[in-house]
Parts: structure tokens; C-alpha cells; sequence
């Protein structure tokens, strides 16, 4: 069955940088775009950017392209996000989805929780 | 193009049909998909593409729509369909509307 698992929630200081993970199984890696998502506490998604696994091609919300890197390992089959020069509004629940055949997000990770505090 | 969702919040009665609203800025073309989120979770895919029904998601989920007004209905509200439902456009960028959270009267 098809998962994305995430790791785990972040502590880390204003000005700092984190990356996420998004390891996928149950399906082949390379045939399906990850998005990105953001939500922020108790309030709506927002839309980072996706990529392709097979050719690395990235697509970035324009509101997160200084501030979001997406990458791909293919021999893990495990997609990243770096987040840089973080603030507190970039405290949130951050998830991987995958992009359906059809065109949506059909299967999402758990969500990692980046809190952004000194 | 931006989405809103109508009502924020919406109480009703077990066994009442539910019609949950999304108007798009622009025409959506029917690329729209409705979401739902339990709280602390992952959000499921309920419906793609305006009416179809993501496998393994119960009948008494429905969409509808066209251009830029498109609804989710619920037949017939269970107690395990307490949460936020979210519409989601995919036609001209990515965009979520602000949510509509669903309870029990």
C-alpha cells in the first residue's frame, strides 16, 4: 500500500534552516510528482510546489520560492524540503502528498510539525 | 484563483443531508476536489474532479458543479463525519479554499 513517511517534529531557532523528509513506499517513486503543503495552526493549506522524482523539475508557489528547496534521493526513494532563514511564520504543520494519475493529491504523510522558536 | 468556502461552520443533525459550498474567482473547469480533515490528521481525498469518488470513500459523499460553484454533499451525516472539509483547486495553479467545519447538533 502506497505511504508516505515523514520525520519527525522540529525545534529549531529563528534565522536557522531544516530539512524535511518524505521517504515513499508501495509504489514506484519516480512516476508520480510529491507536493508539498503547508498549514498553519488551526488554519487553512497552502500550496508550496512540487517536483518530479525522475527529472528533479521543480514548481514553486511564487510566496515560497526564496524560501523552500525541494530535492529527491531516487536510491531512497525520499523527497526533501529545506526550509531556510526561518521566522515564526513559518511555524506549521508541514506535508508530502503525491500527485494522482488524475492530476490531485491522493496520499499524504502525517504532517511534521516545524516549531520556530529561540 | 481564489476559493471560498461556504458556510465556516455548519452544526446538523445525524441523518440530515449536508451541502457544502466552493466559489472559485475564475473558471475552474471542473479541476476541483474536496478534501476532509480530522483533527490532528492527514487530509483524506474524498472527491476528484468535481464527482468522482476517490476509491474507498462512502457513497453518501457526493460533488457537483460547474464554471465556478461547486458543492459537496453529504446524504445522510454520521457522527464519523466530524471535521473540516476543504476544496481544492488544481486547474490554474494549486488552491484551497478556507475550510467549512462540520459538527453534530
Amino acid at each position: 500500500q502506497v505511504n508516505l513517511l515523514q520525520s519527525g517534529a522540529a525545534l529549531v531557532k529563528p534565522g536557522a534552516s531544516v530539512k524535511l523528509s518524505c521517504k515513499a513506499s508501495g509504489y514506484t517513486f519516480t512516476d508520480y510528482y510529491i507536493h508539498w503543503v503547508k498549514q498553519s495552526h488551526g488554519k487553512s493549506l497552502e500550496w508550496i510546489g512540487y517536483i518530479n522524482p525522475n527529472s528533479g523539475y521543480t514548481n514553486y508557489n511564487e510566496k515560497f520560492k526564496s524560501k523552500a528547496t525541494l530535492t529527491v534521493d531516487k536510491s531512497t526513494n525520499t523527497a526533501y524540503m529545506e526550509l531556510s532563514r526561518l521566522t515564526s511564520e513559518d511555524s506549521a504543520t508541514y506535508y508530502c502528498t503525491r500527485r494522482s494519475e488524475f492530476g490531485v493529491e491522493d496520499y499524504w504523510g502525517q504532517g511534521v510539525m516545524v516549531t520556530v522558536s529561540s | 484563483i481564489q476559493l471560498t468556502q461556504s458556510p465556516s461552520l455548519l452544526s446538523a443533525s445525524v441523518g440530515d443531508r449536508v451541502t457544502l459550498s466552493c466559489k472559485g474567482s475564475q473558471n475552474i473547469n471542473n479541476y476541483l476536489a474536496w478534501y476532509q480533515q480530522k483533527l490532528g490528521e492527514a487530509p483524506k481525498l474524498l472527491i476528484y474532479n468535481t464527482n468522482s469518488l476517490q476509491t474507498g470513500i462512502p457513497s453518501r459523499f457526493s460533488g457537483s458543479g460547474s464554471g465556478t460553484d461547486y458543492t459537496l454533499t453529504i446524504s445522510s451525516l454520521q457522527p464519523e463525519d466530524v471535521a473540516t472539509y476543504f476544496c481544492y483547486q488544481y486547474n490554474n495553479g494549486f488552491t484551497f479554499g478556507s475550510g467549512t467545519k462540520l459538527e453534530i447538533k
